[in-house]
């Protein structure tokens, strides 16, 4: 079993629609829980971190089930820019400094 | 403030030879970690290693892989005896501290082709 496991998609969305993307973690250790952007197999960018409160920013929504070890993305209003790969990231933290555990990514794509 | 720069951005190798990877942290950052991103797969942790030492390599391929960040210059990951399977992209980042996901910087990449 994969320590991070995403729905590869892809999702496909028209401009303004709500997307949800899920994220399930293997290891109870994980401490710190984030979603990064990659492009185009770029460089991947840090999107948000996940807080057990729950986090937003803007039109971007993510949660944390630490029970079920479970992680959320929401996407409001869609743009055409949002199209990309999303990475569910896990990191155990403490002494795990900056050793990230990625998930294989989820392909949105926003057509008009 | 210039970013974590890696080159060469695109690399083409035969089996059998080797490839060197570079790595220029961003100024002030003394942590480097290489992760490797196989097609249709996600980053996967390599190395991480501080001024001169190895701190964790527990990502590495047992065999034919290294990687290095002295005193002075770049990190370096450095393949030897290239096979096809080693095609992929590698991603260096670096943090000002061990840190986590929030301080990470990463570099653009280095797209390994072997022929």
């Amino acid at each position: 079993r994969k320590e991070v496991e995403q729905d590869p998609g892809p999702f496909n969305v028209p401009e303004g629609a709500t997307v949800a993307f899920n994220c399930t973690y293997s290891n109870s250790a994980s401490q710190s829980f984030f979603w990064y952007r990659q492009d185009c197999r770029k460089e991947p960018k840090l999107l948000m971190s996940v807080y057990s409160s729950g986090n937003e920013d803007g039109r971007f929504t993510a949660q944390l089930n630490r029970a079920s070890q479970y992680i959320s993305l929401l996407i409001r209003d869609s743009k055409l820019s949002d199209s990309a790969t999303y990475l569910c990231v896990v990191n155990r933290g403490g002494t795990s400094y900056g050793k990230l555990t990625f998930g294989q990514g989820t392909i949105l794509t926003v057509h008009p | 403030n210039a970013g974590v720069m890696q080159n060469p951005r695109h690399l083409v190798r035969r089996r059998g030879q080797e490839a060197r990877l570079r790595c220029s942290p961003m100024k002030g950052h003394s942590h480097v970690y290489w992760y490797r991103q196989l097609p249709e797969e996600g980053l996967k942790f390599m190395v991480y290693l501080q001024k001169e030492n190895i701190i964790d390599e527990s990502g590495m391929p047992k065999e034919r892989f290294s990687a290095e960040f002295p005193k002075e210059g770049p990190s370096i990951l450095r393949i030897q005896q290239v096979v096809r399977g080693d095609s992929a992209a590698y991603f260096c980042a670096s943090s000002p501290d061990p840190g986590s996901g929030e301080k990470l910087f990463f570099g653009s990449g280095t797209q390994l082709s072997v022929l």
